[in-house]
């Protein structure tokens, strides 16, 4: 079992549309979580951190819940603009450092 | 300020040779890291680098990769007789590990290196 997963995708959704995306991990020695955003042919950027009490960032949602060990992105009113790959991010403890561990990332397209 | 650069951009050369891949991370960062993403596919941990030492080298795919870091600032993942699996891109990506809340802190990537082994 990989130790980030999500659903690749495509998800395909009309301009305003809200849409989920899930990412389950494995190791619940997990510390903390992040999405990241990838543009094609791009580096990945953060898109925001995952608080266990959940957080918002204008139409951006993201939750965490370590007792199923998954984490989520809720985006509203979808925007062509938010057309990429989603990267969820579980950071692992390692020798007195943390090992940020990708997962393989969910494809958005937002159509007109 | 300025962001993790990365030399080459590109790289194309010939199965059994040998690359060497660079990374300037952001000053005064601690940690950086080399992942390796094919295409279509996630990034793949490979070395991470606490100052110039390397706690974790349980990525590196076989004993043809090897990276050092020096000075705490600059990275070299040099990649021995290169086969056409090692064709990727190569992204690295530092941190400033804020003391109390690394475990928050954002990562900050370069562009990548794109290599092709023909």
């Amino acid at each position: 079992r990989k130790e980030v997963e999500q659903d690749p995708g495509p998800f395909n959704v009309p301009e305003g549309a809200t849409v989920a995306f899930n990412c389950t991990y494995s190791n619940s020695a997990s510390q903390s979580f992040f999405w990241y955003r990838q543009d094609c042919r791009k580096e990945p950027k953060l898109l925001m951190s995952v608080y266990s009490s959940g957080n918002e960032d204008g139409r951006f949602t993201a939750q965490l819940n370590r007792a199923s060990q998954y984490i989520s992105l809720l985006i509203r009113d979808s925007k062509l603009s938010d057309s990429a790959t989603y990267l969820c991010v579980v950071n692992l403890a390692s020798g007195g450092s943390y090992i940020p561990t990708f997962g393989r990332g969910t494809s958005l397209i937002v159509h007109p | 300020g300025a962001g993790v650069s990365q030399s080459p951009s590109n790289k194309v050369t010939e199965k059994g040779k040998d690359v060497e891949l660079r990374c300037d991370p952001i000053s005064g960062h601690t940690a950086l890291y080399w992942y390796r993403q094919r295409l279509g596919q996630g990034l793949e941990f490979l070395i991470y680098f606490q100052g110039n030492s390397a706690p974790d080298k349980s990525g590196l795919p076989s004993d043809r990769f090897s990276a050092e870091r020096t000075g705490e600032s600059v990275s070299t993942l040099t990649i021995q007789r290169t086969q056409q699996e090692d064709s990727a891109v190569y992204l690295c990506a530092s941190r400033p590990i804020t003391s109390g809340r690394a475990r928050l802190d954002e990562q900050f990537f370069g562009p990548g290196t794109r290599l092709t082994v023909l």
